[in-house]
C-alpha cells in the first residue's frame, strides 16, 4: 500500500531533550516536505526537500533540522524543543516528474513540549 | 505572498443537503489545488485535485470546481451525510521548485442527523 508514515504518533517531551520524528514513504517520491499545523495559523511549512542531499527552508524553520541521506526518509530533528514547539505534525510526499504533483499526507505526530 | 481562504469557519447542516464550501486564493497563478479533509486529531486525506488547465474534478458525491480567473474554488457536496463531518481544507500549489501547499485554515463541517 502507497503510505507515509511517520513515528512516533505521539510524543510528550521536556525542554531542551532532543528528538527525532522520522518520516518514511514507499512511493519513490523526490518531493517531501515537513508541515506542522496550530489552532488559528494552519498548516505551515517548515522544511522541504526536492531530493537526496537537497533540502530547504520552508516559512518556518527556527528551530528544526532535517536531513535526507535516503530517499525514502525525511526525518525531522529538533535539537532542543521548546514549549513553542508543541504542535500537529505532518511530513508529505509527492513526485516531481509528471502532471498531478498530488501530496500525500503522513498520519501525523502529535508533540507536547513541558 | 499567497494567501488562502475559506469562508466561515464553520458550518451545520441537516442531513441530505447539497452544500457548497468556498476557497479564494490571492495569486492566480497556481499549478495545482487539492482538497483535503482532516478527521479531528487526525491526518490530511487527499478527496480531490484540480491542475490549473481544468475546471472541475469529480469523485463520488463530491464535485470540486475551480476558476482562476477568480481565485475560487468550491468544493460542491451532494447529499451530505454525518460522516461528513470533519473540517474540509484547501491548499495551493504555485508553480516553481518548491512544491509547498499553501493551505486555507478550513471549514469545519457538521452535518446533523
Amino acid at each position: 500500500e502507497a503510505q507515509v508514515t511517520q513515528n512516533p504518533r505521539y510524543l510528550i517531551t521536556v525542554t531542551g531533550k532532543k528528538l527525532t520524528v522520522t518520516c518514511s514513504q514507499n512511493m519513490n517520491h523526490e518531493y517531501m516536505s515537513w508541515y506542522r499545523q496550530d489552532p488559528g495559523l494552519g498548516l505551515r511549512q517548515i522544511y522541504y526537500s526536492m531530493n537526496v542531499e537537497v533540502t530547504d527552508k520552508g516559512d518556518v524553520p527556527e528551530g528544526y533540522k532535517v536531513s535526507r541521506k535516503e530517499k525514502r526518509n525525511f526525518p525531522l530533528i529538533l535539537e532542543s524543543p521548546s514549549p513553542n514547539q508543541t504542535s500537529l505534525y505532518f511530513c508529505a510526499s509527492s513526485l516531481m516528474t509528471g502532471f498531478a504533483y498530488e501530496q500525500y499526507f503522513g498520519p501525523g505526530t502529535r508533540l507536547t513540549v513541558t | 505572498k499567497q494567501e488562502v481562504t475559506q469562508i466561515p469557519a464553520a458550518l451545520s447542516v441537516p442531513e441530505g443537503e447539497n452544500l457548497v464550501l468556498n476557497c479564494s486564493f490571492t495569486d492566480s497563478a497556481i499549478y495545482n489545488l487539492q482538497w483535503f479533509r482532516q478527521d479531528p486529531g487526525k491526518g490530511l486525506t487527499s478527496l480531490l485535485l484540480i491542475q490549473s488547465s481544468q475546471r472541475e474534478q469529480t469523485s463520488g458525491r463530491l464535485n470540486a470546481s475551480l476558476d482562476k480567473s477568480s481565485g475560487r474554488s468550491t468544493l460542491y457536496i451532494a447529499a451530505s451525510q454525518p460522516g461528513d463531518s470533519a473540517t474540509y481544507l484547501c491548499a495551493v500549489r504555485l508553480f516553481g521548485a518548491n512544491s509547498k501547499l499553501t493551505f486555507g485554515k478550513g471549514i469545519t463541517l457538521s452535518v446533523r442527523p
